[in-house]
């Protein structure tokens, strides 16, 4: 299966920072890849498909890039409500054997 | 608007069977497939298996494979996770999640969730 490799596991920062986290893949996915938000107790929502496509409603501080094996999700103006865990998950596979990253926190400083 | 209500989690034996299932209203669940995904207390998201839009196809993670089997029910607008032989490692929050395109174009990521059913596999 691709293993899906996040960094940093976890980092603090402030409101109006801008933050970067990276998502690098086993092998080559070319652009199948997704973002999510997850807050505490809830379900994870997603951000960022196609690797740099914004879902419908997403607020366009969040911004993705990349293709291959290396991508990254950025948020442009950090604010409070963003303060959650976020994961990547390739869908390149097929038959489908769907994996995700280890999950990167976000934490206030 | 698109919900997911998920129901029949609980605390089971391992070697124990339970049945999960997935109501879904607000657009027209016969023309999408469906994923289970899990997460296991305070870790990451697994994702668990897929069925097709019409129930002809379904995949499964290694790790589930034989013991659990995804089915569903168009008529009922219902999908559900048959879990059997359950061990502590599958001890989770179940969700189940839709798949963004329809029909044939599966697209297989996630744009809708569930909130999730708490599988506990304990003796």
């Amino acid at each position: 299966a691709i293993r899906m490799t996040q960094s940093p596991s976890s980092f603090s920062a402030s409101t109006g920072d801008r933050v970067t986290i990276t998502c690098r893949a086993s092998q080559g996915i070319s652009s199948y890849l997704a973002w999510y938000q997850q807050k505490p107790g809830k379900a994870p929502k997603l951000l960022i498909y196609a690797a740099s496509t914004l879902q419908s409603g997403v607020p366009s501080r969040f911004s993705g890039s990349g293709s291959g094996t290396d991508f990254t999700l950025t948020i442009s103006c950090l604010q409070s409500e963003d303060f959650a865990t976020y994961y990547c998950q390739q869908y390149y596979s097929y038959p489908p054997v769907l994996t995700f990253g280890g999950g990167t926190k976000v934490e206030i400083k | 608007q698109v919900q997911l209500v998920e129901s029949g989690g609980g605390v089971v034996q391992p070697g124990g069977s339970l049945r999960l299932s997935c109501a879904a209203s607000g657009f027209t669940f016969s023309s999408y497939g469906m994923h289970w995904v899990r997460q296991a207390p305070g870790k990451g998201l697994e994702w668990v298996a897929f069925i097709r839009y019409d129930g002809s196809n379904k995949y499964y993670a290694d790790s589930v494979k034989g013991r659990f089997t995804i089915s569903r029910d168009n008529s009922k607008n219902t999908l559900y996770l048959q879990m059997n032989s359950l061990r502590a490692e599958d001890t989770a929050v179940y969700y189940c999640a839709k798949d963004s395109r329809p029909h044939e174009a599966a697209s297989y990521y996630f744009d809708y969730w569930g909130q999730g059913t708490l599988v506990t596999v304990s003796s």
